[in-house]
């Protein structure tokens, strides 16, 4: 049974960095066919793909946030990490981590539950 | 970058057929999915690689994909199908979703 979890801090301030983690249990992230992204959702807003991690460890970014985020996976763990740097509240909402399997243009299969985490001083 | 346009709502009677489309650039050379989220729920994949259905998903969702749309069609829409839907795609190894739509079955 394919699972995906998030977990990571439910408030952090202004400024602050961001560390959020994906749990996998399976599949194996060093499947060749695996890659996770990173997904977030502002209350009441659409869904906005943030970044991709795939099964050769290369790592592709949201444009607009590139410079804020890093991904990066534990293969030993089955985790995923994202950090977002200078967080600020409009970066509030629900943040989601989803596996693709088969390839760059593969579908987001499996959905975690979402962590939510606020932006508050 | 790239970017995907859904109508922010379309409203259907039960049994009838609903249309929601995306629009994107060339959108009909790469591959569209869909996701359904219902409220205070994560995103559900309903279709996939234009026109696939995953395991477990009805009939009465099916997907085109041409041009510079994509189009997620219910059939015979039921009152649980009632959620928010959000088209994807990937451009240059970079994820984009549509702004999503609020399917109302009234």
């Amino acid at each position: 049974q394919v699972t995906l979890k998030e977990s990571g801090p439910v408030l952090v301030k202004p400024t602050e960095t961001l560390t959020l983690t994906c749990t996998v249990s399976g599949f194996s992230l060093s499947n060749a066919r695996m890659g996770v992204s990173w997904i977030r959702q502002p209350p009441g807003k659409a869904l906005e793909w943030l970044a991709h991690i795939f099964s050769n460890d290369e790592k592709s970014y949201s444009t607009s946030l590139k410079s804020r985020l890093t991904i990066s996976k534990d293969t030993s763990k089955s985790q995923v990490v994202l950090t977002m740097t200078n967080m600020d509240p409009v970066d509030t909402g629900t943040y989601y981590c989803a596996r693709t399997e088969g390839g760059v243009v593969m579908p987001f299969d499996y959905w975690g539950q979402g962590t939510l985490v606020t932006v508050s001083s | 970058s790239y970017e995907l346009t859904q109508p922010p709502s379309v409203s259907v009677s039960p049994g009838q057929t609903a249309s929601i489309t995306c629009s994107g650039h060339r959108l009909g050379d790469k591959y569209a999915c869909w996701y359904q989220q219902q409220a205070g729920q994560s995103p559900v994949l309903v279709i996939y690689q234009d026109n696939k259905r995953p395991s477990g998903i009805p009939e009465r969702f099916s997907g085109s994909n041409s041009g510079n749309t994509a189009t997620l069609t219910i059939s015979g829409t039921q009152a649980m199908d009632e959620a928010d839907y959000y088209c994807q795609a990937w451009d240059n190894s970079t994820g984009v979703f549509g702004g999503g739509t609020k399917l109302t079955v009234l």
